[in-house]
């Protein structure tokens, strides 16, 4: 199958400062790339679609001035969470997919944690 | 609203029994149909796909759709304490003007040994 890879795994960052995550698909072209968030022992909550070379679809309640999503490349989307705050804590996880149509679907990255003190 | 319904559970199977998840989805004219298995902890990964009305088999694994009952169902057969995880249904549908795949909130399944 597809590989998808995340940097970093692992992020602790004091309240107010800045987190880039970085998602890449490895061995194929991502057309669309989506970011969830998942917090403990809760469902993914799928955040937001982007598409190569436009601007992300943002789902409902997803603050876009805070969550920062460029996908500057079939290859590589990054999610900046901005003057992150303890609330912000929970597992990002990134997924992409090719051209989404009839028997393709989504590969996901491993995921990153971060904790926000 | 295109929903996708399963169970929470936890569904608890003793060891080498099958497990049986069930998923029904609301949108007819959804034609892929995906179940992920996510470890506590991990993200989620593709363990089965299937297109067509009727069964579809891959090691210990077998996906049934059933088209016209809007469901999709997942056995595992001969359980390990290693299947013990939440299984994901995820179904594509056609909806503002691109293909999205639209996600149950998972069934969580314990395998006792």
């Amino acid at each position: 199958g597809a590989v998808v890879s995340q940097h970093p795994s692992w992020v602790i960052c004091k309240s107010g400062t800045s987190v880039k995550i970085e998602c890449r698909s490895l061995d194929f072209q991502a057309t669309t790339m989506f970011w969830y968030r998942q917090f403990p022992k809760q469902s993914l909550m799928l955040m937001a679609t982007s598409n190569e070379g436009s601007k992300a679809t943002y789902e409902q309640g997803v603050e876009k001035d805070k969550f920062l999503i460029n996908h500057a490349s079939l290859t590589l989307s990054t999610l900046t969470v901005t003057s992150a705050h303890p609330e912000d804590s929970s597992f990002y996880i990134c997924s992409a997919g090719g051209r989404l149509a009839v028997g393709e679907t989504q590969y996901f990255g491993p995921g990153t944690r971060l904790l926000v003190l | 609203q295109k929903e996708v319904e399963q169970n929470s559970g936890p569904l608890s199977v003793p060891e080498g029994a099958i497990a049986s998840l069930n998923c029904t989805y609301s949108d007819r004219v959804s034609q892929s149909f995906f179940w992920y298995r996510q470890y506590s902890g991990k993200s989620p990964e593709l363990i089965m796909s299937i297109y067509s009305n009727g069964d579809k088999e891959d090691g210990r694994f077998t996906a049934q759709l059933n088209k016209a009952s809007q469901y999709v169902s997942l056995l595992i057969r001969d359980s390990q304490p290693s299947d013990s995880a939440t299984y994901l249904c995820a179904v594509m549908t056609f909806m503002d003007s691109n293909y999205q795949l639209i996600w149950g909130a998972g069934t969580k399944l314990i395998i006792k040994p």
